[in-house]
């Protein structure tokens, strides 16, 4: 079975940083694309970073480009998203996600989150 | 980029109805669309990919069809446990936009 489960999220201060971690299990890790996707209060979905299966490219929306940045570690099982600069309108659950074939970007496994505040 | 719009916001429905909503892509994303189900509290889950294929373990009462700009997701003989969020999302090429979502409550 599928298993990601995210952790790291808090309550932090704006222009603080933070680092989710999502760990894997139940696949090979090692072969997928992951995400970061983040869901604000009350609101929709918002996809917010890519990173191939093996780190060689790393895509990100424009609302997080330049402050945040995604990675992973193969040899862990273990997918980051390090946060810097971070901004009240950051504040939302955030959910890791696994790939579900190389060529498309579909989402067919979600952790169940991680929630960050930011609010001083 | 690449504009995902959802409608209806919501729609109140009976347990046995057909319901259909739609996304509209505002430029052409042939047939590279998802369709997730989120339920209060929970994390979202795959139904559809590629416009109409049905992910493994989803109902055949829900199907996607539609291409270029105009898709559609039908549930045919609504359950009560299909109360939830409904999003659409391009999967080609990023960013990666979802839409705004469609809320389906049961009567």
């Amino acid at each position: 079975e599928v298993q990601l489960v995210e952790s790291g999220g808090g309550l932090v201060q704006p222009g603080s940083s933070l680092k989710l971690s999502c760990v894997a299990s139940g696949f090979t890790f090692s072969s997928y694309n992951m995400h970061w996707i983040r869901q604000a209060p009350k609101k929709g979905l918002e996809w917010i970073a890519l990173i191939y299966y093996d780190s060689s490219n790393k895509y990100y929306a424009d609302s997080v480009k330049g402050r945040f940045t995604i990675s992973r570690d193969n040899s862990k099982n273990t997918l980051y998203l390090e946060m810097n600069s971070l901004r009240s309108e950051d504040t939302a659950m955030y959910y890791c996600a696994k790939q579900l074939s190389y060529d498309y970007y579909v989402m067919d496994a979600w952790g169940q989150g991680a929630s960050v505040t930011v609010s001083s | 980029n690449i504009v995902m719009t959802q409608s209806p916001k919501s729609m109140s429905i009976s347990v046995g109805d057909r319901v259909t909503m739609n996304c509209k892509a505002s430029q052409n994303v042939y047939n590279n669309i998802a369709w997730y189900q989120q339920k209060p509290g929970k994390s979202p889950k795959l139904l559809i990919y590629y416009a109409s294929n049905r992910y493994t373990g989803v109902p055949d009462r829900f199907t996607g069809s539609g291409s270029g700009t105009d898709f559609t997701l039908t549930i045919n003989s609504v359950q009560a446990e299909d109360a939830a969020f409904y999003y659409c999302q391009r999967i080609y090429n990023s960013p990666l936009t979802f839409g705004s979502g469609t809320k389906l409550e049961i009567k």
